[in-house]
């Protein structure tokens, strides 16, 4: 099955700088990213996804990178603010699974420091 | 933050007793998860559905059991033969056509005593 790995476990950034969240995949047949962020005590959240077929998607100051040969792709977050502190979740998703099973990595969490 | 709510938010329970978390939703998804989440790691999966009456184990099933006889519910029913069940547990519902986001439940927090 699916194997997902992201690094680095814990991130803390002055407000103001950028943050970059990795994860690497092991099956080739994923093709759907998403990357959910978790405040505390709070439920996930999607906050930016991308397919195979894009190599990068931007929201604002939120953009995700793939690199389907190398199997990863990161989450960049410009300018950040204390309201970003969370853990961040990636997940992969093989696509001959129509019900959309995806495969979490263990989390980021963020520290934004103001 | 609605169209799929987890009730109740805390629970507790005995060693040996089995207790039933539940999850609805009325975002009219076919697709139904349910997802173990312990402190410094990721959602691990449990159970999955993509459709009423039926449901397929996740990566950690063993000591849990769902079923799926309505699209709105999939309540998850923790056994006693679940050794370490203490945890967060977050319900998610998806559409079917296809990958795509998961909406998650607000979770429920279950404490063995």
């Amino acid at each position: 099955g699916e194997n997902v790995e992201q690094h680095p476990s814990t991130l803390s950034v002055q407000e103001g700088d950028s943050a970059v969240i990795k994860c690497t995949y092991s099956d080739s047949a994923s093709n759907y990213f998403p990357w959910y962020k978790q405040e505390l005590g709070k439920r996930p959240q999607l906050i930016i996804d991308i397919r195979s077929n894009v190599g990068e998607k931007k929201d604002q100051r939120i953009a995700v990178t793939l690199n389907k040969t190398a199997k990863h792709f990161s989450l960049h977050i410009t300018e950040t603010q204390p309201e970003d502190s969370a853990v961040y979740f990636c997940a992969a998703t093989p696509h001959n699974t129509n019900a959309g099973k995806s495969t979490f990595g263990d989390g980021t969490t963020l520290t934004v420091k103001p | 933050d609605g169209g799929i709510t987890q009730s109740p938010k805390y629970l507790f329970r005995k060693e040996g007793q089995n207790v039933t978390l539940s999850c609805e939703q009325n975002l009219n998804h076919d697709a139904m998860y349910w997802y173990r989440q312990d402190p410094g790691q990721g959602l691990r999966l449990i159970y999955y559905s993509q459709i009423v009456n039926d449901f397929q184990k996740g990566d950690i099933a063993e000591g849990y059991s769902v079923s799926r006889e309505k699209k709105e519910s999939f309540p998850l029913t923790v056994t006693s033969a679940q050794k370490n069940p203490t945890a967060f547990y977050l319900c998610a519902s998806s559409m079917t056509s296809g990958s795509g986001e998961q909406f998650f439940g607000p979770g429920t927090r279950l404490t063995v005593l």
